[in-house]
């Protein structure tokens, strides 16, 4: 059974820092995803990661993925108060269209 | 605004009522789900539709059941829900070819309160 772990589950940081949220998963996969969800809202997918090395940056947020060490990570880099949200990972399975989803990660960015 | 459109945004029912939920899509995907999140927890997968046909069933309870009457559409009706069944449903739609392994696509969602 596919298991994904992230870790902080809880981060609270101060604008204009840097800091990293962790993504591990159990079993082989060929494909991992970022989303945000703003809290009420929808989720909204921000990366899709699919080969080992893969890293993805949009604006202060930056994906990579090591896929021998089933591990992923979101990077935020100078973070402002927008970036306030929740961010789940989830990793596909080997059938079908199956996502398996992290706990999620609560950040608040504080001025 | 979101690309998958769920009606209705917010739902109280009774224990005993029947109401469905309703979402739509016109990306063209032919991969649909209907997913339960509780606050502060990931979404749970509850149902895959694949080609308008059920490929995922995740043992969820007959008080819950989908129909996928087209391409575009997708349904969940609702009868004697319990108080725990009270939860936002999120419908998602993706492409099924999985060499493309494109993202979700998530509509904003229906939150549901059973009294």
């Amino acid at each position: 059974e596919l298991k994904v772990e992230q870790n902080p589950l809880f981060l609270s940081m101060q604008e204009g820092k840097n800091y990293t949220i962790y993504c591990n998963y159990s079993t082989t996969s060929d494909r991992l995803y970022w989303y945000r969800q703003d809290p009420g809202k929808s989720l909204e997918s921000l990366f899709v990661l699919l080969s080992n090395g893969a890293v993805k940056q949009e604006g202060r947020l930056m994906a990579s993925l090591d896929t021998k060490a089933r591990l992923s990570t979101l990077h935020i880099t100078a973070a402002v108060h927008d970036l306030s949200a929740t961010y789940f990972c989830a990793v596909g399975g080997t059938s079908g269209s199956r996502l398996t989803f992290g706990e999620g990660t609560q950040l608040t960015v504080n001025p | 605004d979101t690309e998958v459109t769920q009606t209705p945004k917010h739902l109280v029912m009774g224990m005993t009522n029947k109401k469905s939920l309703k979402c739509e899509q016109h990306m063209g995907h032919r991969a649909m789900y209907w997913y339960k999140q509780k606050a502060k927890k990931p979404p749970e997968l509850m149902f895959v539709y694949s080609y308008e046909k059920l490929s995922i069933n995740e043992s969820v309870p007959s008080r819950f059941s989908p129909e996928c009457p087209n391409s575009s559409l997708l349904n969940l009706h609702l009868h004697a829900l319990q108080p725990e069944d009270s939860a936002l449903y999120l419908c998602a739609s993706s492409q099924v070819d999985l060499i493309q392994y494109q993202p979700q696509h998530f509509g904003d969602g229906t939150r549901l309160s059973i009294l």
